[in-house]
């Protein structure tokens, strides 16, 4: 158990659709990352939080929105759904290493099918 | 260009040998990390080992250790005595600005397949 925590695990929806993916960070952690990973364009990143403020934005599309609450934990909408939108999608949360960087701890990912 | 590219194709290994995964990156910063993960075939990614671009030492952690070139703009992961339970995707990132805190996201590659035989 890593300690970032992801629900759901699996989702099954239909086109044109919209779904939240939700995420709890590690205790402690103040960074929440969203991650899409899918079989063409691999991991990409998508947006992050710091302490409940976009701290960066990736190739988050226009039909996708995150937040980051008070109490830490992050939600990511996505509506409109399209079929390419099927992916796993990672929250991560990031841990202080040494000499600055930061370890980023995955959750377990949800896994997205949209038919 | 890429910031991270694994070009190896699906690699084989025999169990208790070593292997190297190839990483290659691109930065024009002097400041900034490179991490390995690991997911197996369950999804999760997890955390193997980092070097900081100011590391004088490549960085070891048990069975793994990454070679360091920074002249070549290299990151190569070594798995010494390799184990059934190592066959999995493997994924190089980099993060650059490594001290401003600006923006810490991680940049992945498209990750090697790692097989190891019995």
């Amino acid at each position: 158990d890593s300690g970032v925590t992801q629900t759901p695990k699996h989702l099954i929806t239909a086109t044109g659709q919209r779904v939240t993916l939700r995420c709890s960070p590690r205790s402690g952690d103040l960074s929440v990352y969203w991650y899409q990973q899918s079989l063409d364009q691999g991991l990409q990143f998508l947006i992050q939080y710091y302490n409940g403020e976009e701290r960066a934005k990736g190739n988050i599309l226009e039909r996708f929105s995150a937040q980051q609450f008070p109490d830490l934990h992050s939600e990511l909408n996505l509506s409109s759904l399209e079929l390419g939108d099927s992916a796993l999608y990672f929250c991560a949360s990031s841990t202080p290493g040494r000499q600055g960087a930061n370890v980023l701890t995955f959750g377990a990912g949800s896994r997205l099918t949209v038919l | 260009a890429q910031k991270i590219t694994q070009t190896q194709p699906g690699m084989f290994v025999q169990e208790k040998e070593a292997v190297t995964l190839d990483c290659t990156y691109d930065t024009s910063d002097q400041s900034y990390g490179l991490f390995w993960y690991k997911q197996p075939s369950s999804g999760e990614m997890i955390f193997l080992i980092y070097q900081g671009s100011y590391d004088e030492q490549n960085a070891t952690e048990g069975r793994y250790s990454l070679n360091f070139q920074k002249a070549r703009k290299s990151a190569n992961l070594v798995i010494s005595a390799s184990q059934l339970g190592d066959s999995a995707m493997y994924f190089c990132a980099m993060r650059e600005a490594l001290y401003t805190g600006a923006n810490s996201k991680l940049t992945f590659g498209k990750g090697i397949t790692l097989s190891v035989r019995p």
